[in-house]
């Protein structure tokens, strides 16, 4: 199957801070991108799609000037977490698609990066 | 928007008894609906999904998955559970995002204990 790698797998910043985390499609095109936020025992939500070579949409509730994405190649997508605090603490998952890959003819498998845990101080 | 409710966030089963977790959704449209698997500190690995083919779903690790439209639900279950299937559950249903391409809407996850 496709393969999802994510960059660093942990990071602790200190509040105030920017941290940035990719998104990698190791052996596929993704031509979208989803970015989730997962807290403690609780379900992935959406924050943001994005695809390559177009502005990200944001979910609502998502800030798009505190979490920002780029989606620059059909390998990589980035996540900036800006001035980050400590209720920014979390588990972030990228997720890549690719509409090339083999599957349904109206939905295309997603597939799940290992997760950043993110901890700010 | 669309839903996905899993009923009782923690099932615990002593090794070889049947797995069953459940998952109703709500939609107005047939939905495509999905059960992932998550280990401690990973991502979501995908275990199955129903795409409006057969409403029985086989898949990995010997899991299946039963759509039944009248009860709007889409339960997974396994017939002998094994050590390595402790791990969190997502049932998940498919939804459109903010700018209209589709997205997944995940329920609150289940974790699975398997007791020896």
């Amino acid at each position: 199957g496709a393969v999802v790698s994510q960059h660093p797998s942990r990071v602790i910043c200190k509040s105030g801070t920017s941290v940035k985390i990719e998104c990698r499609s190791l052996d596929f095109q993704a031509t979208t991108m989803f970015w989730y936020r997962q807290f403690p025992k609780q379900s992935l939500m959406l924050m943001a799609t994005s695809n390559e070579g177009s502005k990200a949409t944001y979910e609502q509730g998502v800030e798009k000037d505190k979490f920002l994405i780029n989606h620059a190649s059909l390998t990589l997508s980035t996540l900036t977490v800006t001035s980050a605090h400590p209720e920014d603490s979390s588990f972030y998952i990228c997720s890549a698609r690719d509409f090339g890959y083999s599957g349904t003819p109206s939905y295309n498998e997603q597939f799940f990066g290992p997760g950043t845990r993110l901890t700010v101080l | 928007a669309q839903s996905v409710t899993q009923l009782g966030s923690h099932v615990s089963v002593s090794e070889g008894a049947l797995v069953l977790l459940r998952c109703n959704y709500s939609s107005s449209v047939p939905p495509y609906l999905f059960w992932y698997v998550q280990y401690p500190n990973q991502g979501l690995q995908l275990l199955l999904k129903y795409t409006s083919a057969a409403t029985l779903v086989k898949g990995i690790n010997g899991f299946e998955a039963e759509f039944k439209k009248s009860e709007t639900s889409f339960h997974l279950t396994k017939p002998s559970a094994h050590m390595s299937d402790a791990a969190e559950y997502f049932c998940a249903v498919s939804d459109l995002t903010q700018g209209g391409s589709e997205k997944l809407v995940f329920g609150k996850g289940t974790k699975l204990t398997v007791n020896p």
